[in-house]
């Protein structure tokens, strides 16, 4: 399958501030990157998918003010928390869309104080 | 709309004997069925899918599952758990002609020495 990496792998940042997690897939050239947000002892949460290319699309309840998302190149798309919040913090997870599958990164731990 | 459930929160097993954990799902058309683990502060790997052909499907660690469509149902089973096996499992849908994985809020499994 494919190689997924995500950095960093933990932040900790002051209120208001914003902060880019890059998600970057390492063998496979991914047209369809999904981002998701996991808070403790829950599931993932989809909250964009993003299209190298294109603009992103939304799950719905999700800023995307507030999560700008960049796909520039089939192995990189990037999720910018902006003017981040203590509730903010989370579990960041990107996935690459395979054939039929889904590859996940190992997650960025967000921490907004 | 699709849709997975994972009835148990937690399955307790003794080292040695026989796990099951459970998924159903709703979706339209034919399903795409997963099964991913998550071992703590780390993302998400893959077990095992089914997507046509066999109803048992063989996949990582030992780990197997099996397709009933009468009852939407997708459970995962190991003949002999290990301590090792403890981890968050989730299970994961998406319809054929759907874009993007649906997971299940996850069953934390906890094997005892």
């Amino acid at each position: 399958g494919a190689v997924v990496s995500q950095h960093p792998s933990w932040v900790i940042c002051k209120s208001g501030t914003s902060v880019k997690i890059e998600c970057r897939s390492l063998d496979f050239q991914a047209t369809t990157m999904f981002w998701y947000r996991q808070f403790p002892k829950q599931s993932l949460m989809l909250m964009a998918t993003s299209n190298e290319g294109s603009k992103a699309t939304y799950e719905q309840g999700v800023e995307k003010d507030k999560f700008l998302i960049n796909h520039a190149s089939l192995t990189l798309s990037t999720l910018t928390v902006t003017s981040a919040h203590p509730e903010d913090s989370s579990f960041y997870i990107c996935s690459v869309r395979g054939v039929n599958e889904q590859f996940f990164g190992p997650g960025t731990r967000l921490t907004v104080l | 709309a699709q849709s997975v459930a994972q009835p148990e929160d937690q399955v307790n097993v003794a080292e040695g004997n026989p796990l099951t954990v459970k998924c159903t799902y709703s979706v339209s058309g034919n399903p795409y069925l997963f099964w991913y683990v998550q071992y703590p502060n780390r993302g998400l790997q893959f077990l095992l899918k089914y997507i046509t052909g066999d109803n048992l499907v063989k996949g990582s660690y030992g780990f197997e599952a099996e397709f009933n469509k009468s009852q939407t149902s997708f459970h995962l089973k190991k003949p002999s758990a290990l301590v090792s096996d403890s981890a968050l499992y989730f299970c994961a849908v998406r319809g054929s002609s759907a874009s993007k994985i649906i997971f299940g809020s996850g069953t934390r499994l906890s094997i005892r020495p």
